[in-house]
């Protein structure tokens, strides 16, 4: 198993940019969710996802688009970007069954200039 | 909202040093996660703990959940370089997973 991917591993925007972070997961989890991680503030959650067709918001949703319209997906949209946007972002998913850890992606490092 | 308080924000110890990290939260713990990150990558799941006194051990790391179900600790005893790196904790908030900001371990040999 794959396990969580996310891709790409490293991406440059300017901004007003507008681009989609991918995570796919082969596990078959329900919950997956989406987090970004800055220096000092731990991991913060921007949206969330507890099977397909539904998404809610996290803490900190604003400038962030997501859909679910399969299990194992659930991309991420940026669509203007802007430099408080960057930061390292994680997916990661769970059968969520309050037995089950999260599972993480190994992250994409975004910078907008 | 539930909000969780790690201490200390970081450290460095000498290999073979014993330490302690916290992670305290505002709300009844619920489920308390407690992952590692190594520089760069993504999070390594420790372990676990679900019951108020509940107390878990892997290798020579070992988390405990306290009574009152608001604070754990993870305790690593004689601390080696592969032990470096940021340590989380994680609770359950309803559909959510809330987090600490980190501890950042530094071992010096």
């Amino acid at each position: 198993n794959a396990g969580v991917t996310q891709t790409p591993k490293f991406q440059v925007l300017k901004t007003g940019q507008s681009m989609t972070l991918q995570c796919a997961q082969d596990m078959n989890h329900e919950y997956m969710s989406w987090y970004r991680q800055d220096p000092g503030m731990g991991l913060r959650l921007i949206h969330y996802s507890v099977g397909a067709g539904i998404t809610d918001q996290g803490e900190v949703p604003n400038g962030y688009n997501v859909s679910r319209s399969t299990t194992e997906d659930f991309p991420l949209r940026l669509l203007s970007a802007a430099p408080s946007q960057t930061s390292v972002y994680f997916c990661a998913s769970t059968q969520w069954d309050r037995n089950s850890p999260l599972h993480f992606g190994n992250g994409t490092r975004l910078t907008v200039t | 909202s539930q909000e969780l308080e790690q201490s200390p924000q970081s450290l460095i110890v000498q290999e073979g040093k014993n330490l302690t990290i916290n992670c305290t939260s505002s709300k009844t713990l619920y489920g308390l996660y407690w992952y590692k990150q190594k520089y760069g990558e993504g999070l390594i799941f420790l372990m676990m703990l679900q019951k108020g006194g509940e107390e878990k051990s892997h290798e020579k790391i070992t988390a405990k959940l306290d009574e009152k179900k608001q604070q754990s600790s993870l305790h690593i005893t004689a601390s080696q370089p592969s032990h470096a790196g940021i340590y989380l904790c994680g609770a359950d908030n309803g559909n959510k997973l809330v987090f600490g900001a980190g501890t950042i371990l530094r071992v010096k040999s």
